[in-house]
């Protein structure tokens, strides 16, 4: 499968515990974003990277908020202290510097907070 | 800032039949790229169709296809001989010439067999 993989599909953990998320875009894709999609909504932008630079940060990413792109391939998405509010679907997608700059969405981690 | 509006949450159609899914954005730029996803349940996002702005003919892909009207800043998604597997959340999407990309609330579609 070539397509955007994410890792944990899953995740339950508890008011103020630190949680860590993993998106693989394909591979020739430079182009790496992460969106928050609570029920029923649309996906909000969070964070976008060209290669390993992080060139936009929406103000929903507050500082508890960060992601990383080290190497220009994986990304990580960390949250630090999470609150309930934080319970949503986060998605990463991918997309080349094709004409259209089509982005390609992996599965979602779903968190949920307690 | 761009907002992207769907004012129907809930459509519905009848298998092998035809619905429209309207959109609407609010822009001041001129070169932008509009989108229609599709999230079926518990499945990701898949792109549907796409559209350049700088294009008048219409997109079409298969049994998709669209109404770009950019004067009035509207962009409905035409699906035709609705089948069962085309039950799911549509998104419409717009995305800026610097990569800002905004999604609107969905319109979730049932086919009726």
């Amino acid at each position: 499968d070539t397509g955007v993989s994410q890792d944990p599909r899953h995740k339950i953990t508890k008011r103020g515990q630190n949680v860590t998320f993993r998106c693989d875009p394909i591979s020739e894709h430079n182009r790496l974003y992460w969106y928050r999609q609570t029920l029923g909504q649309g996906p909000e932008f969070l964070t976008y990277f060209q290669n390993e630079a992080q060139l936009e940060k929406s103000r929903l990413l507050s500082d508890r908020f960060s992601a990383e792109r080290p190497k220009g391939s994986f990304s990580t998405l960390e949250i630090q202290r999470t609150e309930q509010g934080d319970s949503a679907m986060y998605l990463c997608a991918s997309s080349s510097r094709g004409v259209s700059y089509e982005q390609y969405f992996g599965p979602g981690t779903r968190l949920t907070v307690t | 800032a761009q907002t992207v509006t769907q004012s129907q949450p809930e459509m519905s159609v009848q298998e092998a039949e035809t619905v429209t899914l309207s959109c609407t954005y609010d822009t001041s730029e001129s070169d932008y790229y509009l989108f229609w996803y599709k999230q079926p349940p518990s499945r990701q996002m898949i792109l549907v169709i796409r559209q350049e702005a700088y294009k008048q003919q219409n997109a079409t892909e298969n049994r998709f296809s669209v109404n770009f009207q950019k004067a009035a800043k509207s962009f409905s998604l035409k699906i035709s001989d609705s089948q069962l597997g085309d039950a799911a959340m549509y998104f419409c999407a717009y995305r800026s010439a610097n990569n800002d990309m905004r999604f609107g609330a969905g319109t979730r579609l049932t086919v009726k067999p």
